[in-house]
């Protein structure tokens, strides 16, 4: 089975920080990755998503995720943080091709301040 | 277009009862997922269903079951509730195949007491 492990547990930065966030997955197949956000009071919702092709990726609000494969990483970055990023941060994957189910990190609370 | 629903919101219940909680996926969605949320566990499947039929079940007992309608809508029941069941419990909903875009809910907040 597949698993996911999210290293940072709580990041502090200033605004205008340069942000990246690890994910590694443990699995031995192809996989989709994705990021998913969850601002303070809203539902989680996706950030970007991965499933193949260009492994770096872009998605929402200026952030993109590298893919490499040989790390079996899925790193978040944006250059310049603002503190509207406040959030929870979610990696998570899915083996590609199957009916597996979607596996979460357990997440990393970024901070941002003024 | 609506996005998921679920209901209720919050609830309050104590050990040993049981408790039902409620999803509406997004229109057209045929397939549902439910997670648990607590601090430092994250989000653990709990489990999913396609075509009112549970594809994929987590690590969880037998006290915690779901269901899927022909309307798509789903629930989920937890049954003798114990404290550790306190939690935010998060339903998605997706298109088939599911590549793992799932849309959330804003879940149902569960305390034990």
């Amino acid at each position: 089975a597949q698993s996911v492990s999210q290293h940072n547990h709580h990041v502090i930065l200033s605004e205008a920080a340069s942000l990246e966030l690890g994910c590694n997955y443990s699995y031995g197949g192809t996989v989709n990755l994705f990021w998913y956000v969850q601002y303070p009071g809203q539902h989680l919702q996706l950030l970007l998503k991965y499933f193949s092709g260009d492994p770096l990726v872009k998605g929402i609000k200026g952030f993109e995720a590298e893919f490499i494969k040989s790390k079996f990483s899925f790193n978040l970055r944006k250059p310049s943080v603002q503190w509207s990023d406040t959030a929870e941060y979610f990696c998570a994957v899915k083996p590609s091709g199957t009916a597996s189910k979607l596996t979460f990190g357990t997440g990393t609370r970024l901070q941002v301040t003024l | 277009k609506a996005g998921v629903t679920q209901t209720p919101r919050y609830l309050i219940k104590t050990r040993g009862q049981q408790v039902t909680l409620s999803c509406s996926p997004i229109s057209g969605h045929r397939s549902v997922s439910w997670y648990q949320q607590t601090p430092g566990q994250g989000l653990q499947f709990l489990f999913e269903y396609f075509s009112e039929t549970q594809r994929n079940k987590g690590n969880f007992p037998g006290r915690f079951s779901g269901r899927q309608f022909s309307n798509s809508r789903s629930e989920m029941n937890v049954s003798t509730l114990e404290l550790g069941d306190s939690a935010l419990y998060l339903c998605a909903s997706s298109l088939p195949p599911s590549r793992g875009e799932l849309f959330f809910g804003e879940g149902s907040r569960l305390t034990v007491l």
